[in-house]
């Protein structure tokens, strides 16, 4: 099974609308779960991390993301998108059963329309 | 200002060469990594290394060599070997080693093309 997969490979919203992108993951232990922002031919930059702290995180620009563990899930949620949030974005898990590394979900790119 | 450099942005090879991408760090980072981008399918693991004059092999070792014989630094060879190295190449680096809850931190990318 896949351990992290992204529902929905493009994604589209309007400007002002509610963002949503999906992330499930699989791991038989509570898992260290990261999601990332990629703007085209740049590297990759963190926007929040779940850590096992509380389940609702916040990140920068106005994104959260909650951590459900009977879901599985950690789905990334921004009130109102704006242009700037058009980009790829990444969930990623660490878990030891992954030897500790960062396995990255296939990405969701975010179209933002005017 | 402390980061992660990747040189260099673009690379252009000829088939049957070995072409080496840069990576520096000034972080004071102990484990740094290089992934393989391709559209649509994420991050791969190529190699990765938590201490000096040690590292391992990731997901998708196939054709490519490093070395780590400083702490700030962590060359990646793409070598004739690779048969498809046409892609992005990205390093990162993270504080500790086996800290699974440290973010990593990443460069900037090198674009590498097979002509």
């Amino acid at each position: 099974a896949q351990s992290v997969t992204q529902l929905g490979s493009h994604v589209s919203v309007s400007e002002g609308a509610l963002v949503l992108l999906r992330c499930n993951y699989s791991s038989s232990v509570p898992p260290y779960l990261f999601w990332y922002v990629q703007y085209p031919n740049q590297g990759l930059q963190l926007l929040l991390k779940y850590t096992s702290a509380a389940t609702l995180v916040k990140g920068i620009n106005g994104f959260e993301a909650e951590f459900k563990k009977s879901e599985t899930s950690f789905h990334l949620t921004k009130p109102s998108a704006h242009m700037s949030d058009a980009a790829e974005y990444f969930c990623a898990v660490s878990a030891p059963e992954y030897g500790n590394k960062l396995v990255f979900g296939a990405g969701t790119i975010l179209r933002v329309k005017s | 200002d402390g980061g992660i450099t990747q040189s260099p942005k673009y690379l252009f090879r000829k088939e049957g060469q070995n072409v080496t991408l840069s990576c520096e760090q000034n972080l004071n980072h102990d484990a740094m990594y290089w992934y393989r981008q391709d559209p649509g399918q994420g991050l791969r693991l190529i190699y990765y290394s938590q201490i000096v004059n040690d590292f391992q092999k990731g997901d998708i070792a196939e054709g490519y060599s490093v070395s780590r014989e400083k702490k700030e630094s962590f060359p990646l060879t793409v070598t004739s070997a690779q048969k498809n190295p046409t892609a992005f190449y990205l390093c990162a680096s993270t504080l500790g080693r086996d800290r699974i809850n440290n973010e990593q931190f990443f460069g900037p990318g090198t674009r590498l093309t097979v002509l």
